[in-house]
């Protein structure tokens, strides 16, 4: 089965700036949702778009999913060094499997 | 409400040796998945339980199996270790089937098979 691919790999930005990070799929999808995995907290669900929405937003972060070209995007605003983590998208495969893309990985730096 | 839970949190074990990891829901959550992560792989998915029926297969080998309890507590057996098998393996639980709802993930088992 495919795995989502994720851009950038890696993002290093000072505290305050934004960060944005993008998935792609090749698959229809029902939703696309997106995961941060650090250290302290191991993996933790921050947001689920369907595929009838196009952006959705939870506190600082804001999501976009255009269907149309098999992307999304998560936008990270006002980063903190508390962001720092790896972040993944994640969407369901024809045939009921959960797939979570590569991952980028994000350094913020105060 | 307590977060899942997965014991061991480490495991060390010989290659041809077998294991099994266990994993607890948060309660009232129905629907246990397993996922593998490595470093070279990424997160892949393993399969998903629900109402103690097995609903979906990642690509896997027989050598990894999975049940699920009345009580939606959920095990992973790998049988004849392999060294690729090493990784994190993760759990997660959520209140409905079919894995388009939020996962809650646990902390994962850390396998080293030497």
């Amino acid at each position: 089965s495919q795995q989502g691919e994720e851009d950038p790999q890696a993002l290093s930005i000072q505290e305050g700036e934004n960060a944005t990070m993008n998935c792609s799929y090749k698959t229809s999808i029902n939703n696309l949702q997106w995961y941060r995995q650090n250290s302290g907290r191991g993996l933790v669900h921050l947001i689920l778009i369907r595929s009838n929405e196009r952006e959705k937003h939870s506190g600082r972060l804001r999501v976009t999913l255009d269907t149309s070209k098999k992307s999304s995007s998560l936008l990270i605003t006002a980063s903190r060094a508390a962001d720092t983590a790896s972040y993944f998208c994640a969407f369901m495969e024809y045939g009921n499997k959960l797939v979570f893309g590569a991952g980028t990985i994000l350094r913020v730096k105060s | 409400k307590a977060g899942v839970t997965q014991t061991p949190r480490y495991l060390i074990k010989t290659r041809g040796q077998q294991v099994t990891l266990s994993c607890s829901p948060i309660s009232g959550h129905r629907s246990v998945s397993w996922y593998q992560q490595t470093p070279g792989q990424g997160l892949q998915f393993l399969f998903e339980y629900f109402s103690e029926t097995q609903r979906n297969k990642g690509n896997f080998p027989g050598r990894f199996s999975g049940r699920q309890f009345s009580n939606s507590r959920s095990e992973m057996n790998v049988s004849t270790l392999e060294l690729g098998d090493s990784a994190l393996y993760l759990c997660a639980s959520s209140l409905g089937a079919g894995l388009s709802y939020e996962q809650y993930f646990g902390p994962g088992t850390r396998l080293t098979v030497t």
